[in-house]
């Protein structure tokens, strides 16, 4: 089963504009990952936060990780039509060894 | 440059038939994946491996093999008991070890039964 579920499935924005995504998830975590994938390509690694970290800036991004609530956001400001990709947020649980993703966000950012 | 690279891009395979998907790293990592990925969907687990010789299953590996013979390479073999393989399947790297790294994913094989 997927440990983490993102919302919403899909956002349609336009360019300028800040796009948000959640993801929620079930079990204790070492880490939360967040990665981008472009249509019919591989995924493209973006931002860790670790489990005692609140919030993780890099460029554009902005990730905040909530543990009491298994819940962890992810922020892109400014938003180009270059960042139009599915985005998929991954848990590495504690004790565990692979990364479980969640389903992703279709996020579509219109010139 | 350093890098993980899947062949071939697309691979047709006809009912019965065994196919292997190549996945080869220059990163010196330990650890290797296999995921699947359908239409819409997020990634599931198939295989992994974290050290020479030795892989473990994922969340579906029934109907895959796996073999990790060398560090750079972990190849996955679709049998012909695998019901659904029409997929697209992604090879991951990464260190192992306590403390969480980011995987580095290749490009990816799309697998269709014809």
């Amino acid at each position: 089963s997927q440990q983490g579920e993102e919302d919403p499935q899909a956002l349609s924005i336009q360019e300028g504009e800040n796009a948000t995504m959640n993801c929620s998830y079930k079990t204790s975590i070492n880490n939360l990952q967040w990665y981008r994938q472009n249509s019919g390509r591989g995924l493209v690694h973006l931002i860790l936060i670790r489990s005692n970290e609140r919030e993780k800036h890099s460029g554009r991004l902005r990730v905040t990780l909530d543990t009491s609530k298994k819940s962890s956001s992810l922020l892109i400001t400014a938003s180009r039509a270059a960042d139009t990709a599915s985005y998929f947020c991954a848990t590495d649980p504690f004790g565990g060894s692979r990364l479980t993703f969640g389903e992703g966000t279709q996020l579509t950012v219109n010139p | 440059d350093g890098g993980i690279t899947q062949s071939p891009k697309y691979l047709f395979r006809k009912e019965g038939q065994n196919v292997t998907l190549s996945c080869e790293q220059n990163l010196n990592h330990d650890a290797m994946y296999w995921y699947r990925q359908d239409p819409g969907q997020g990634l599931r687990l198939i295989y992994y491996s974290q050290i020479v010789n030795d892989f473990q299953k994922g969340d579906i590996a029934e109907g895959y093999s796996v073999s990790r013979e060398k560090k750079e390479s972990f190849p996955l073999t679709v049998t012909s008991a695998q019901k659904n393989p029409t997929a697209f399947y992604l090879c991951a790297s990464s260190i192992a070890g306590v403390g969480g790294y980011g995987y580095t994913f290749g490009s990816g094989t799309r697998l269709t039964v014809v």
